[in-house]
């Protein structure tokens, strides 16, 4: 199995601050992973697919980047929406896993 | 455009078979470069990846789930089912059905379902 291990756990942020989460996978998933958005009592939402590509809905304020075993998220400048729960997820493998999340809460 | 929707009991016993549907509306199960799968998420912790099976029929299980997993598809009906056998109380979740993009220039599980919550106890 391919561990995914996202740091940090819980990000305590503000409005226009520059977040970035990290993801770690046990061995290379080359850019097979996406990142996905988790706001409570919704089902998660994929934000990029492939490592840095972009959901046509997903605003460009957000990036991802990596390849191999480590991946980053990054929301330029924090607005009121993106205080949620981000995945990380590797589709390498037949078997997919999730990273444990990272949370974004308000500082 | 398409929607997915699970539904199935909401409660089980400990030992018995958990059983979800997942009914696809606005397109067709059986079309190429999909793949219907199941993840779960237990109360207040992260995503667990249950398993999928592709549009040709194929199907990947979670390998810690394996052996108490089943798959399958009614293309007549554009369902997909979820089967969890001996449950336990640590199969308490809920359960989302999502399509996966299997082929093509985009990727990942672009669409889920609201999910459903299932609890296993006497």
């Amino acid at each position: 199995d391919i561990q995914m291990t996202q740091s940090p756990s819980t990000l305590s942020a503000s409005v226009g601050d520059r977040v970035t989460i990290t993801c770690r996978a046990s061995q290379s998933v080359s850019i097979w992973l996406a990142w996905y958005q988790q706001k409570p009592g919704k089902a998660p939402k994929l934000l990029i697919y492939k490592a840095s590509s972009l959901e046509i809905w997903v605003p460009s304020r957000f990036s991802g980047s990596g390849s191999g075993t480590e991946f980053t998220l990054t929301i330029s400048s924090l607005q009121p929406d993106d205080f949620a729960t981000y995945y990380c997820q590797q589709y390498n493998s037949e078997s997919r896993t999730f990273g444990q999340g990272t949370k974004v809460e308000v500082k | 455009q398409v929607q997915l929707q699970e539904s199935g009991s909401g409660l089980v016993k400990p030992s018995q078979t958990l059983s979800l549907t997942c009914a696809v509306s606005g397109g067709s199960i059986s079309t190429g470069g999909y793949a219907w799968g199941w993840i779960r998420q237990p109360p207040g912790k992260g995503l667990e990846w249950i398993g999928y099976i592709s549009y040709s029929g194929s199907t990947y299980y979670n390998p810690s789930l394996k052996s108490r997993v089943a798959i399958s598809v009614d293309r007549s009906k554009n369902y997909f089912f979820l089967k969890l056998s001996s449950v336990t109380a640590a199969d308490t979740a809920v359960y989302y059905c999502a399509r996966e993009v299997i082929t093509g220039t985009t990727s990942g599980m672009d669409l889920w379902g609201q999910g459903t919550t299932v609890t296993v106890s006497s």
